[in-house]
């Protein structure tokens, strides 16, 4: 089955600098991959996503990168704000989502004021 | 329009007792996903129902089961609980025209097992 790793499991930065969150996944059929925020005590909440037909998406200050090859994947956040603290959980999934999702097992970013 | 609403909030049971969680997904969704989320851990997939019907399993014993009823609404049943079964236990519902199979999650049932 799947397997989706992530690195790094804590990260700090300095507000206003930019975060990069990174994961692999093992199985080729994987096409679909979301990233979620779960903020303490919260659900996760879609953040971004990228389908495997293109090779990055951004949404104002969040981007995600997808290397099919290599099988990897990241989150980029640039200029970070207090608000950005939280734990960050990539995902990977086939039928374009349609199936469930595979876990990596989390980021929890800090922003430092 | 309401998310996914989950309940109870909160579940405690001693070990051996029977656990019944309850999620609604939002309206319109056809598929209910189930993610086990233990401590310090990421979340585990536990169940898929769409239509009424189990699509597909995780990797977990048969005392964890669940439903969908003709509503779309899902149960998820735990038996014979063991400590290890404490956690936060997610639902998702996806589905719908809208919704591109985004999974959206509800806010979870933490289940402690004295």
């Amino acid at each position: 089955g799947e397997n989706v790793e992530q690195h790094p499991s804590t990260l700090s930065v300095q507000e206003g600098d930019s975060a990069v969150i990174k994961c692999t996944y093992s199985d080729s059929a994987s096409n679909y991959f979301p990233w979620y925020k779960q903020e303490l005590g919260k659900r996760p909440q879609l953040i971004i996503d990228i389908r495997s037909n293109v090779g990055e998406k951004k949404d104002q200050r969040i981007a995600v990168t997808l290397n099919k090859t290599a099988k990897h994947f990241s989150l980029h956040i640039t200029e970070t704000q207090p608000e950005d603290s939280a734990v960050y959980f990539c995902a990977a999934s086939i039928d374009f989502g349609n199936e469930k999702l595979t876990f990596g097992t989390g980021t929890r970013l800090t922003i430092i004021p | 329009e309401a998310g996914v609403t989950q309940s109870p909030t909160h579940l405690i049971k001693t070990r051996g007792q029977q656990a019944t969680l309850r999620c609604s997904p939002i309206s319109g969704h056809t598929s209910v996903y189930w993610y086990q989320q233990a401590l310090g851990l990421g979340l585990q997939f536990l169940l898929w129902y769409d239509e009424g019907e189990e699509r597909n399993r995780g990797n977990f014993p048969p005392r964890f089961s669940g439903r969908q009823f003709p509503n779309y609404s899902s149960e998820l049943n735990v038996n014979a609980l063991e400590l290890e079964d404490s956690a936060l236990y997610l639902c998702a519902s996806s589905g719908g025209a809208s919704s591109k199979n985004i999974q959206y999650f509800g806010a979870g049932t933490r289940l402690s097992v004295l």
